[in-house]
Order: C-alpha cells, then sequence, then structure tokens
C-alpha cells in the first residue's frame, strides 16, 4: 500500500482565498483524522470520521473550516476565507479497528506526509 | 477528557548515549499508547507502541515501559545515532473516545557526533 497519500503537498495561498486540502486514506481503514500542526499549538485534532461518518468535530476552529468524506477512499478539508493565521502543517492519518477476542479495540494511526500551507 | 504531559521538550545526548523521553496521562481508562517519531518535513511515523495489558516492549535499542498505577509511559533509545536526532510524540487512547488519540507536546532530541 502506498500509505496516507495528501495533496497538494504545499500550497501558498492569499488571504481571504478559499483552501482545499485532499486525504486518500490506507485502503481498507475505516478511520479517518485531520490534523493541524503548528509550533505554538503542536498536534490539535480537527475532525475525525468513521465509516464516512463524522463523529467529532470539536476540533474545527471555526465555520470557515468544513470537511467532508464522500466516500472511504477520499476526504477534503476545505477553508474558506483562508485567514493567515490559519498557516500550518495539516495532516491527514488513517486507521482500522480490529474487532474480535483478543483486540483491545485501539490501533495506530498513519499518518500522511502533510501539506504545509501558507496564507498571506 | 484525557490529558498527556510530555517531558523534556528539547534533549541533547551524546552519539552512544541512551535518550529517556517520559510521559503522563489522566485518564486510567487509556488502555492504548504509540509513540511516533517525526523528522524534519515529514508527517509523524509510529515507532512503538504499548498496551495496557504490557508493562514493558522492546524493539531492537527502542523500548517502551508503562505504569499504569502511576499512570505515565517512557520510551528509551539506547546507543543513540545521529539519524535518531527528530522530534518525538507520545500519544494515550482510550476507548471512551473511539481511537482518537491525545499527543504530548513533543521532544526534540539531538543526538550529538
Amino acid at each position: 500500500d502506498a500509505g496516507v497519500i495528501q495533496s497538494p503537498r504545499h500550497e501558498v495561498t492569499e488571504m481571504g482565498q478559499e483552501v482545499t486540502l485532499r486525504c486518500k486514506p490506507i485502503s481498507g481503514h475505516d478511520y479517518l483524522f485531520w490534523y493541524r500542526q503548528t509550533m505554538m499549538r503542536g498536534l490539535e485534532l480537527l475532525i475525525y470520521f468513521n465509516n464516512n461518518v463524522p463523529i467529532d468535530d470539536s476540533g474545527m476552529p471555526e465555520d470557515r473550516f468544513s470537511a467532508k468524506m464522500p466516500n472511504a477512499s477520499f476526504s477534503t478539508l476545505k477553508i474558506q476565507p483562508s485567514e493567515p493565521r490559519d498557516s500550518a502543517v495539516y495532516f491527514c492519518a488513517s486507521s482500522n479497528i480490529p474487532l474480535g477476542p483478543g483486540t483491545s479495540g485501539q490501533e495506530t494511526q498513519y499518518f500522511g506526509p502533510g501539506t504545509r500551507l501558507l496564507v498571506l | 477528557g484525557e490529558n498527556v504531559e510530555q517531558h523534556p521538550s528539547t534533549l541533547s545526548v551524546q552519539e552512544g548515549d541512551s535518550a529517556v523521553i517520559k510521559c503522563t496521562y489522566s485518564d486510567s481508562a487509556s488502555n492504548y499508547f504509540p509513540w511516533y517519531k517525526q523528522e524534519l518535513g515529514k508527517g509523524p511515523q509510529l515507532i512503538i507502541d504499548i498496551r495496557s495489558n504490557v508493562g514493558e516492549k522492546k524493539d531492537q535499542r527502542i523500548a517502551v515501559t508503562l505504569n499504569k498505577t502511576a499512570k505515565h509511559f517512557s520510551l528509551h533509545i539506547t546507543e543513540t545515532q545521529p539519524e535518531d536526532s527528530a522530534v518525538y510524540f507520545c500519544a494515550a487512547s482510550t476507548p471512551r473516545t473511539g481511537n482518537q488519540f491525545y499527543f504530548g507536546t513533543g521532544t526534540s532530541l539531538t543526538v550529538i557526533p
């Protein structure tokens, strides 16, 4: 498997523009997570999906941020309008929770390479 | 919710020495503790993990210990090499919140040749 794929890898835009980040999770994984990483706040969970359904979006900073997962192999994170304080590295991660005897119900998350966003 | 604290924030060691990074967590229901290594310009990569039914796990030069009573876990890297230089993150996960991870603030490790 190619791992989690994110695009674009780098994005430079001007304040007020719409930004769309894309993620393809690992095939067969039923959880998908969007994180934001900055020096000041570290790794922040923005939203996560289970079987394409948003489960917890409490980390989404404000209404300017939205995320969708139209199918099991694709998700988008959109910022509209973008602001300079949105500049950060955005990561997508995916995981799969094994079920059945002997499993703890927790499984690791595999991260993509990230999208480095700069809003001028 | 869960709160994970990580120390130290920066760590410098001489090549060949050992490095230890410590994390504490608050939710006694947490049962899965992964460690990630993040190199410059890359995403975090899992290096080792431990579940709450195990006290210690080792993989070559890397080991993790877990003390459930004290609610802390540690990463040990022995015989450090320059390529171990990176930022390391600990995390905790509890079934109460699905597969959500709560990350520490990271430790920047520098191995001096």
